[in-house]
């Protein structure tokens, strides 16, 4: 089955902690996303990655890194810089922006709480 | 800069009843706009989208319309059903980018 996997589903991180959230697809799509949501909230866009080896900071990237070594993987890291990092994390994958195939797919999510 | 508004944040409906979700946005530049569902402490599920060149998509009993020139989308459910409970998201691709601006969503609750 296609599809997009995040692990773990729940992440208890202590201050000053760096904690590292996976998300994998085998959709075969050259684009990923990262979402940061709150409770009550829409998403917010942390990272976004249109091809392997690049990658572009979106509306609210201070405290977080990502990586894009490969096309299935985008590893997002939480680092300590993060002041509030206590939320719900999406992955979203898609096909690249100008196709006319770029509807966005999410993964299950991981939820992070710091302790 | 693009804002998304979904209005309202939430709605309670019997079943049976056809309802119309909202969601307007500020900037009609948009390649596509996208409307999902999420389940409590799920991802998202993307339900239907629509290119910016076209007026509206069917899916089951769910029909999406988008008028692009007064910057409004609309989410059409038939028959609601008690399953259907859940937040629904609106979300827009400007233009000149790849990725998506989101509505807060509405919450929805269909009683039996």
């Amino acid at each position: 089955d296609g599809g997009i996997t995040q692990s773990p589903k729940y992440l208890f991180r202590k201050e000053g902690q760096n904690v590292t959230l996976s998300c994998e697809q085998n959709l075969n799509h050259d684009a990923m996303y990262w979402y940061r949501q709150d409770p009550g909230q829409g998403l917010r866009l942390i990272y976004y990655s249109q091809i392997v080896n690049d990658f572009q900071k979106g509306d609210i990237a201070e405290g977080y890194s990502v990586s894009r070594e490969k096309k299935e993987s985008f590893p997002l890291t939480v680092t300590s810089a993060q002041k509030n990092p206590t939320a719900f994390y999406l992955c979203a994958s898609s096909f690249p922006g100008q196709s006319s195939y770029n509807e966005q797919f999410f993964g299950p999510g991981t939820r992070l709480t710091v302790l | 800069k693009q804002e998304v508004t979904q209005i309202p944040a939430a709605l309670s409906v019997p079943e049976g009843e056809n309802l119309v979700l909202n969601c307007s946005f500020t900037d009609s530049a948009i390649y596509n706009l996208q409307w999902f569902r999420q389940d409590p402490g799920k991802g998202l599920t993307s339900l239907l989208l629509i290119q910016s060149s076209q007026r509206e998509q069917t899916s089951g009993r769910l029909n999406a319309s988008l008028d692009k020139s007064s910057g409004r989308s609309t989410l059409y459910i038939a028959a609601s059903q008690p399953g259907d409970s859940a937040t629904y998201l609106c979300a827009v691709r400007p233009s000149n980018t790849g990725k998506l601006i989101f509505g807060q969503g509405t919450t929805l609750q269909v009683k039996p």
